[in-house]
């Protein structure tokens, strides 16, 4: 699976759009992107994936770009309750054979929420 | 409906005693992960259960590490003479993603996890 790059941090006025960046430069055509979200002693929380097409459901939009090589999810209206650790990964669509099971977390993006 | 869930939720046990985890994936979810997960850190994948299939292991940091999984049912963990770096927290997640299936993309569902503590 591609190797993904987030900041390790960024902060966020509530009430703001929240834009945490993702790079992936070396994703391949048969991989999505997915964004979880980890909240303080919480399990990952699934945001929202996509494949070529920019993605808007209720928690957030997902914007990539046009060679694939990197993504932003927009957090519309940030509240306090989406300070996180925001996860970018990209994993094969094709599932169940050889070994691709693995769904990278990396250090993810701490997404911290001000008053 | 019920979510993943675990337990126990926390466990101290002794470094050099056994322990073991279970997990309750959603029903219908044919695909069920372990995952570690240290204090500060990102996850680690372990292990991966697809229906009957033979399950991918290659994650596991030992062979003081097993797990099984009946069908689509429950799953545990089993550690092994624990020793402290052991210590995390372990999530499972279920997911009703298919073999073979191509170009369909499915999220896990993660329980709120296990935390071990071994001293």
């Amino acid at each position: 699976d591609a190797k993904t790059t987030q900041p390790p941090s960024m902060d966020c006025a509530e009430g703001r759009a929240a834009n945490l960046p993702c790079n992936h430069s070396t994703i391949s055509g048969n991989e999505y992107v997915y964004w979880y979200r980890q909240i303080h002693s919480q399990g990952p929380q699934y945001i929202i994936h996509g494949l070529k097409n920019n993605e808007t459901n209720e928690m957030a939009s997902l914007i990539i770009t046009e060679d694939r090589k990197s993504s932003t999810l927009i957090l519309p209206h940030a509240t306090l309750r989406d300070t996180a650790v925001y996860y970018c990964i990209v994993r094969v669509a094709r599932l169940g054979v050889d070994n691709n099971n693995d769904m990278r977390f990396g250090a993810g993006t701490r997404l911290t929420v001000k008053p | 409906g019920a979510g993943v869930s675990q337990s126990p939720s926390n466990k101290v046990t002794e470094k050099g005693k056994d322990v073991e985890l279970r997990c309750d994936p959603i029903s219908g979810h044919t695909a069920l992960y372990w995952y570690r997960q240290r204090l500060g850190q990102g996850l680690e994948f372990l292990i991966y259960f697809q229906g009957n299939s033979a399950p991918d292991k290659s994650g596991l940091p030992s062979d003081r590490f097993s797990a099984e999984r009946t069908g689509e049912s429950v799953s545990t963990l089993t550690i092994q003479r624990t020793q402290q770096e052991d210590s995390a927290v372990y999530l499972c997640a279920s997911s009703l993603e298919r073999p073979g299936l191509i170009g369909v993309a499915y999220e896990q569902y993660f329980g709120p996890g296990t935390r071990l503590t071994v001293t």
